[in-house]
């Protein structure tokens, strides 16, 4: 099956630092979302980006997907803006079936 | 997007002893699958839950462990049978949201956070 890997795994930022998580993925993708995982465990969506570039506030994200990778951007990092963050693209051979990588645990300290 | 909620939204358990967790949907839904996410790892699709039919289960999932439910377009509950220690995780449901189709958007309930003893 699709492989997706997700780097760096962790990140500490100073309040008010930018930062930018990648997601690889090892085969062609039908959609791909990010969500943010708040510390109770709820999952938030962020993107809906099967490609292009996409920017809700203060995040963006691009997905390229002929050369598999979605990059999500953190600007101006806030506190809340901590917790773990996923990507889950959708092989092409598994319909609708999200794929989720192993996610980057971001920690904003004030 | 979709409201959706489960119950219990989290539970302790015995081993032994199962556990039923709902997942309803404030309007009709085509697809609902439900994910496990252990403690400290990612979230892996447990299975589709299919309105009218069997539920279809990935690699490692079977419906003796995890039987399914899914009634109707709005509602699926979730089994968790026989339970040991190594099935404390959240578990969370998802809906494909309308209009029908193939790749559409996800979005999860709360989650429903079980440990057993």
């Amino acid at each position: 099956g699709i492989q997706v890997e997700q780097s760096p795994p962790d990140l500490i930022l100073q309040e008010g630092a930018n930062s930018t998580l990648r997601c690889n993925f090892s085969d062609s993708v039908n959609n791909l979302q990010w969500f943010h995982q708040n510390p109770w465990g709820q999952l938030i969506n962020l993107f809906y980006i099967p490609s292009g570039t996409k920017q809700n506030g203060r995040l963006s994200a691009t997905t390229v997907a002929t050369e598999r990778y979605s990059l999500l951007y953190i600007s101006s990092s806030q506190t809340t803006d901590s917790g773990v963050y996923f990507c889950a693209p959708t092989p092409k051979a598994a319909g609708n079936k999200l794929t989720f990588g192993g996610g980057t645990r971001v920690l904003v300290k004030p | 997007s979709a409201v959706i909620s489960q119950k219990p939204s989290r539970d302790i358990c015995q081993r032994g002893t199962s556990l039923t967790i709902q997942c309803q949907v404030d309007s009709q839904v085509t697809m609902m699958f439900w994910y496990r996410q252990q403690p400290g790892q990612s979230l892996t699709l447990i299975a589709t839950a299919n309105q009218g039919s069997e539920a279809t289960y990935e690699s490692g999932f079977v419906i003796d462990k995890f039987p399914i439910s899914r009634p109707n377009l709005t509602f699926s509950t979730l089994t968790v049978s026989n339970m040991s220690p190594e099935d404390s995780s959240i578990y969370l449901c998802s809906v494909d949201t309308p209009p029908a189709g193939v790749y559409n958007e996800q979005f999860f309930g709360p989650g429903t956070r079980l440990t057993v003893l």
